[in-house]
């Protein structure tokens, strides 16, 4: 089956310091990847789509030049959470959908990275 | 916006079956999903129905869609140990989107 990865799985950082996330479709060519957010025990919220080649859309109440979203490649996307702060701590978790994929319902997460500022 | 709900906690006896339940708002969403999240993991999707559906089962699991009332339901047969896990029910954001919006989650609790 279609694979997502993310990487780093964990990482914690210093307040003011940027951090990249990767997310990578393995195995699938992926035109479109999500970006959620999940903080503890809550549930997922939608922070952005991205769009190979052109510029991600973010959602309502979600700084764009605070979570920078590249996608090059059709399958690569990356997350830049730029002068983080204690408050961006959370479990960051992406999604991609096939494109050669006939099924409109599959979207495959990654396993998530858990993002720690202090 | 759409929103989604879900019941936050459900504990059950091992070989019991778990009834987890979820309403939702926006009748134009074409699937609907189940997803199951363990302790720091990704999500895994369990099973979806075709909105034109009523029901589906896949082995242990039946969903059951009650689109007048906009309800939805995950039924797991004979469950186990390790289906404790947060179980999340999720439509699509909008008409014609692909992203998604979740449900609060509801925590299985299965004990032996």
């Amino acid at each position: 089956g279609a694979v997502v990865s993310q990487h780093p799985s964990w990482v914690i950082c210093k307040s003011g310091t940027s951090v990249k996330i990767e997310c990578r479709s393995l195995d699938f060519q992926a035109t479109t990847m999500f970006w959620y957010r999940q903080f503890p025990k809550q549930s997922l919220m939608l922070m952005a789509t991205s769009n190979e080649g052109s510029k991600a859309t973010y959602e309502q109440g979600v700084e764009k030049d605070k979570f920078l979203i590249n996608h090059a490649s059709l399958t690569l996307s990356t997350l830049t959470v730029t002068s983080a702060h204690p408050e961006d701590s959370s479990f960051y978790i992406c999604s991609a959908r096939d494109r050669t994929s006939g099924r409109g319902y599959e979207q495959y997460f990654g396993p998530g990275t858990r993002l720690t500022v202090t | 916006g759409e929103d989604v709900e879900q019941s936050l906690f459900l504990s059950v006896r091992e070989g019991d079956s778990s009834v987890i339940n979820c309403t939702y708002t926006d009748s134009s969403s074409t699937y609907l999903y189940w997803y199951k999240q363990e302790p720091g993991a990704g999500l895994q999707l369990l099973t979806y129905i075709f909105s034109n559906m009523d029901m589906k089962q896949d082995q242990r699991l039946t969903v059951l869609l009650n689109k007048k009332d906009k309800h939805l339901s995950l039924r797991i047969a004979d469950t186990q140990t390790g289906d404790s896990a947060i179980y999340f029910c999720a439509e699509n954001l909008g008409t014609g989107r692909r992203a998604l919006t979740f449900g609060s989650g509801t925590r299985l609790q299965v004990q032996p």
